[in-house]
């Protein structure tokens, strides 16, 4: 089993709709988990850390399951500008970080 | 200015030419990592430093060296390069007891 595991695929959504990314690890030991926001050739950036509690920052919410190992991410609303590859990712035991392979997002007009 | 720099920014090379990518960077973190990405399948460590006498092996280390000159700079070696080593190489910092990791632009390697 891969440890983060991602749907695989693209997400071609309209302006406006709500998507949703889904994302599973194999650690159950993890204790830090996040989103990642990828464009075209450049470097991932920090989307948002996922909280135990859950947590929105505006659109974006996310959400992590610990008994089932699942983490998730929802964007409402979506905008042109959301078109990129998110990357689930968690925390390795060396400090270092395990990521998914990603999920590429298209928004379309 | 950008807090964490990688140099070159692309590079063509041929099959058994040795290669050096670095990596500056002036957030003060501590904690250095190299990841190389590839299509399909995401991006993974090469190598990672806590410090200047801290280094450790990633999950994909063979074919590669590192060293940390300094607290700021993290090179990542390529003694005999080959062809499957064609990838996007980022490196990446991080600061003690944070959990967020910041990324270069990036260097984008062909090996011929």
């Amino acid at each position: 089993r891969k440890e983060v595991e991602q749907d695989p695929g693209p997400f071609n959504v309209p302006e406006g709709a709500t998507v949703a990314f889904n994302c599973t690890y194999s650690n159950s030991a993890s204790q830090s988990f996040f989103w990642y926001r990828q464009d075209c050739r450049k470097e991932p950036k920090l989307l948002m850390s996922v909280y135990s509690s859950g947590n929105e920052d505006g659109r974006f919410t996310a959400q992590l399951n610990r008994a089932s190992q699942y983490i998730s991410l929802l964007i409402r609303d979506s905008k042109l500008s959301d078109s990129a590859t998110y990357l689930c990712v968690v925390g390795g035991s060396q400090g270092n970080l395990i990521f998914g392979k990603g999920t590429k997002l298209s928004v379309k007009p | 200015d950008a807090d964490v720099t990688q140099t070159p920014r692309n590079r063509i090379t041929k099959t058994g030419k040795r290669i050096m990518l670095e990596c500056s960077q002036t957030k003060g973190h501590d904690r250095m990592y190299w990841y190389r990405q590839d299509p399909g399948l995401g991006l993974r460590l090469i190598y990672y430093s806590f410090d200047v006498k801290d280094i450790n092996k990633g999950e994909i280390s063979d074919g590669y060296s590192v060293s940390r000159q300094a607290q700021a700079k993290f090179s990542l070696s390529l003694e005999s390069a080959i062809p499957n080593q064609t990838a996007l190489y980022f490196c990446a910092t991080r600061g003690q007891g944070g959990d967020t990791q910041y990324f270069g632009p990036g260097t984008r390697l062909t090996v011929l």
